[in-house]
């Protein structure tokens, strides 16, 4: 079975921490993505990586940053956070195999308060 | 662009009843047509997915969505739900760009009263 890990369930933090939310795959998976799940809003595409070191924009990208440094791992990096960063942060991975489309496979979700 | 409407923020039914969750979608390309699930304090599971020939596709456990391209439509059914079944619902679109990317719905949160 495919897994995705997410570094915390809950995570509390202040308005202007640094925050590292890091998310691992063990399916040797090349794609990478992170999601924001708001009330209303459903998901929204904040960043995804189709590489190692490689990343693309989302649809709502301001405010956030990735790193992927190795295959596995992909990491979301709040510069500054700000209680508008209050959310469900959700990653996901794929392959590149499985014909016209790879499903996406979803981590448990990190719930970041800032406060 | 691509985007997903889901005409229901919430369904409350009865067990056992009929229940249709409403998704509909815009593209100006053709699409693959997907719907997650959201067990409560769970990740998204893919439950079904259209990517072509037969345009009545199944789940395992009783779902079923129709893909109605003359409507735009991709409505998610079960004729006798389950209390299991609570959970919210999420449709999407892909958007075929490198890494195929996901469009999502607002999602329909499925309650299920005994």
């Amino acid at each position: 079975d495919v897994k995705v890990t997410q570094s915390s369930r809950y995570l509390v933090k202040r308005t202007g921490e640094k925050v590292f939310l890091e998310c691992v795959q063990d399916m040797d998976h090349e794609n990478m993505f992170w999601y924001r799940q708001d009330p209303g809003l459903g998901l929204r595409l904040i960043y995804f990586s189709y590489d190692v070191k490689m990343k693309e924009k989302g649809d709502i990208p301001e405010g956030y940053s990735v790193s992927r440094e190795k295959k596995e791992r992909f990491s979301l990096i709040l510069e500054s956070a700000s209680t508008n960063q209050t959310s469900m942060y959700l990653c996901a991975s794929s392959g590149t195999s499985g014909g016209p489309y790879n499903e996406q496979f979803f981590g448990p979700g990190t719930r970041l308060t800032v406060l | 662009a691509q985007s997903v409407t889901q005409l229901d923020s919430q369904v409350p039914v009865f067990e056992e009843a009929p229940v249709e969750l409403r998704c509909n979608y815009s593209s100006s390309v053709s699409v693959y047509l997907f719907w997650y699930v959201q067990y409560p304090n769970q990740g998204l599971q893919l439950l079904l997915k259209y990517l072509s020939g037969s345009t009545l596709v199944e789940s395992i456990n009783g779902f079923e969505a129709e893909f109605n391209k003359s409507q735009t439509s991709f409505h998610l059914r079960k004729p006798s739900v389950h209390i299991s079944d609570t959970a919210e619902y999420f449709c999407a679109v892909t958007v075929i760009q490198g890494a195929q990317k996901l469009v999502f719905g607002q999602g329909t949160r499925l309650t299920i009263n005994p």
